[in-house]
């Protein structure tokens, strides 16, 4: 079975200031991996996926995640946060045998001035 | 290109009552999944459809919830009789291919609140 943690149900960070969202992953098979996120009043937006090859993937809006095996995780970053990532985020991860998702609990990025 | 459309956005009904849910999927989309957000957990996959076929319906949580997919175009999702803890954010989401690497467009939720 999948599971998927991340840590931190709220993070809080200034406008400018480095994003780092941390999600790990267990999968008995190599994992695909998802960022989605979900703006208020929104459905979820993919962000940014893992599938195979290049183990650091960019996505929209200047989020970028790096698969790490060893480590198995796959955390999010962005350099410079901007009032309107302020939204939650989900990590999730599913597997060339099933396609559904299996989802962490989300991530509430909140950004202050 | 239009994308996952959901109807109602909002629903409030009393306990005991029926709700049906619908969802338009991406046109030509064959893969069709329902998952649920209840409140303060994680989105939870319910079923997948591949055009009109239950190709996995494990995470039904139990015989009051009946999932259908006419045709393979539209789904509808009723909850009969509603009890409290089916409240939550019912989500739809369509994929053009079967793996799991084809990306899974996902509409805007419908809100239900059984009171």
């Amino acid at each position: 079975a999948q599971s998927v943690t991340q840590l931190g149900s709220h993070v809080s960070v200034s406008e400018g200031a480095l994003v780092l969202l941390r999600c790990n992953y267990s999968s008995s098979v190599p994992p695909y991996l998802f960022w989605y996120v979900q703006y208020p009043n929104q459905g979820l937006q993919l962000l940014l996926k893992y599938t195979t090859g290049a183990t650091l993937v960019k996505g929209i809006n200047g989020f970028e995640a790096e698969f790490k095996k060893s480590e198995t995780s796959f955390h999010l970053t962005k350099p410079s946060a901007h009032m309107s990532d302020a939204a939650e985020y989900f990590c999730a991860v599913s597997d060339q045998m099933e396609s559904t998702l299996t989802f962490g609990k989300g991530t509430m990025l909140l950004v202050s001035p | 290109e239009a994308g996952v459309t959901q109807f109602p956005s909002h629903s409030v009904i009393e306990k005991g009552q029926t709700v049906t849910l619908r969802c338009d999927p991406i046109s030509g989309h064959d893969n069709l999944y329902w998952y649920r957000r209840v409140m303060g957990k994680e989105i939870k996959f319910l079923l997948h459809f591949v055009k009109e076929s239950k190709q996995d319906e494990s995470g039904m949580p139990n015989n009051r919830f009946l999932a259908e997919r006419t045709g393979g175009t539209y789904s509808t999702l009723k909850v009969q009789p509603a009890e409290l803890e089916d409240s939550g954010v019912y989500f739809c989401a369509s994929s053009q291919d079967l793996w799991g690497r084809k990306t899974q467009y996902f509409g805007p939720g419908t809100r239900l609140l059984v009171l």
